[in-house]
């Protein structure tokens, strides 16, 4: 199974500042999602980043606020721009891997994910 | 929107007991089915995959599966303190472009000792 892991794990920022997260997998992967958990909330996909092109993002959620780089199979950071209190949150990278080789279905592993404090 | 309903708890249950959580999904569409388990201030972890309709046993843990219904449900027999967690429902669904995974707002589960 895939080992993931993040950086920063914790951080308190400052309104209107930027905070860029990195996500790190032991092995190469396709695609990697980024997702936001808010406090007692289930994980929103924010989203899908693959390796060579642009990430494509789920609704509600913009490139300028949160640009995406994948700049190879096992790296990815999402940074979240003009930061403001609603965006504290825990950010959580994932992959997906087949659990059999008939590939379905796909189990998603997550990051230790990013807990993010916006003052 | 596709989506996906769970009661958000909490449940409580006595040690030893059978914990029920079940979940229910929009799109008819559907393929496959999770369930995952988080742990406060972790990360959520795979417990138990279906995507065939009936039962699926696993140790203590049975996912069920009824598409007609589009109603998935997990039970825990023999709940032990350490089952305390937050189970979220996962669901792969096709959207344009490919599957991608929705997941519920999760139950909270207490069992007591």
């Amino acid at each position: 199974s895939a080992v993931i892991s993040q950086k920063p794990s914790r951080d308190i920022c400052q309104r209107g500042t930027s905070l860029t997260i990195q996500c790190q997998v032991d092995s190469q992967v396709t695609m990697m999602f980024w997702y936001r958990q808010q406090p007692g909330q289930s994980l929103t996909l924010i989203a899908t980043a693959n390796q060579g092109s642009e990430a494509t993002y789920e609704s509600g959620f913009v490139i300028d606020k949160f640009p995406i780089s994948r700049p190879n199979l096992t790296f990815s950071t999402l940074t979240v721009s003009n930061m403001s209190p609603e965006d504290s949150s825990i950010y959580l990278c994932s992959v997906e891997e087949a659990l059999s080789r008939s590939q379905v279905p796909n189990e998603q592993f997550f990051g230790p994910g990013t807990r993010l404090t916006v003052l | 929107q596709k989506e996906v309903e769970q009661n958000s708890g909490p449940l409580s249950v006595p040690e030893g007991a059978i914990a029920s959580l079940n979940c229910t999904y929009s799109d008819r569409g559907s393929q496959s089915f999770f369930w995952y388990r988080q742990y406060s201030g972790k990360s959520p972890e795979l417990i138990m995959f279906i995507y065939s309709n009936g039962d699926k046993e696993d140790g203590r843990f049975t996912a069920q599966l009824n598409k007609a219904s589009q109603y998935v449900s997990l039970l825990i027999r023999d709940s032990q303190p350490s089952d305390s967690a937050t189970y979220l429902c996962a669901v792969n669904s096709y959207y344009t472009g490919g599957f991608k995974t929705i997941f519920g707002a999760g139950t909270r589960l207490f069992v007591k000792a």
